[in-house]
């Protein structure tokens, strides 16, 4: 079953404390990406990778780091986690850049007190 | 220039009726152009996609219309059923860019 799995699913941390949410796609998809749905504002594109180690920012990448060293796992860093990264977070990947299906995980609610 | 405008931003329609949400855009070189629908506790999947060279493309109870000329598009649910319920996102992109402009959603109700 086509699988984009990102964990953890809840968490909440306190301010500074980094942590990393994972993301592994089983569709050998070259291009992954992470989002964050915020109310009102939609779904915003964080970071995006085109491939194993190419990593480029998207619109919202203040705050946050990702690293690209298997095809099928593109994990999301907050080094130092602030309040205003608190939100819902998806990590997604597709088999080509646009014009395809993009395939979303089940999102990681993300608290920082 | 790379927004989406989408609206309403909160829709309640009776079981059977047509569900209209509408999507505006103005940068055209935006080629492709998705609704993405969301249940609760779920992410985001794809549910029907046009691209410019059309003006409507339908897909069971799902049609997207689309005007090139006024850079607006929209998606229509005919005979809205309680399992519609959900969150519609509308979105675009430019070719070969991989940068996708989500609209803020829409929260789609349907009552029995």
């Amino acid at each position: 079953e086509a699988q984009v799995t990102q964990n953890p699913r809840y968490l909440i941390t306190v301010t500074g404390k980094k942590l990393t949410v994972t993301c592994s796609q089983n569709m050998n998809h070259e291009y992954m990406s992470w989002y964050r749905q915020d109310p009102g504002l939609g779904l915003r594109q964080i970071y995006y990778s085109m491939n194993v180690e190419v990593t480029d920012k998207g619109d919202v990448p203040e705050g946050y780091k990702v690293s690209r060293k298997e095809k099928r796992n593109f994990p999301l860093i907050l080094e130092s986690p602030s309040p205003n990264q608190t939100s819902l977070y998806f990590c997604a990947s597709s088999s080509r850049p646009t014009g395809n299906t993009i395939y979303f995980g089940e999102g990681s609610w993300l608290t920082v007190v | 220039q790379q927004q989406v405008k989408q609206s309403p931003q909160s829709l309640i329609v009776q079981k059977g009726g047509i569900s209209i949400i509408n999507c505006a855009y103005e940068n055209t070189a935006f080629d492709y152009f998705p609704w993405y629908q969301q249940f609760p506790g779920k992410g985001p999947a794809l549910l029907i996609a046009i691209r410019p060279d059309v003006s409507e493309k339908k897909e069971g109870r799902f049609t997207i219309s689309f005007n090139k000329s006024a850079k607006q598009f929209s998606l229509h649910i005919m005979d809205s059923q309680p399992g519609d319920s959900a969150t519609y996102f509308c979105a675009a992109s430019v070719g070969g860019t991989y940068k996708y402009i989500f609209g803020t959603g829409t929260r789609l109700k349907v009552l029995a």
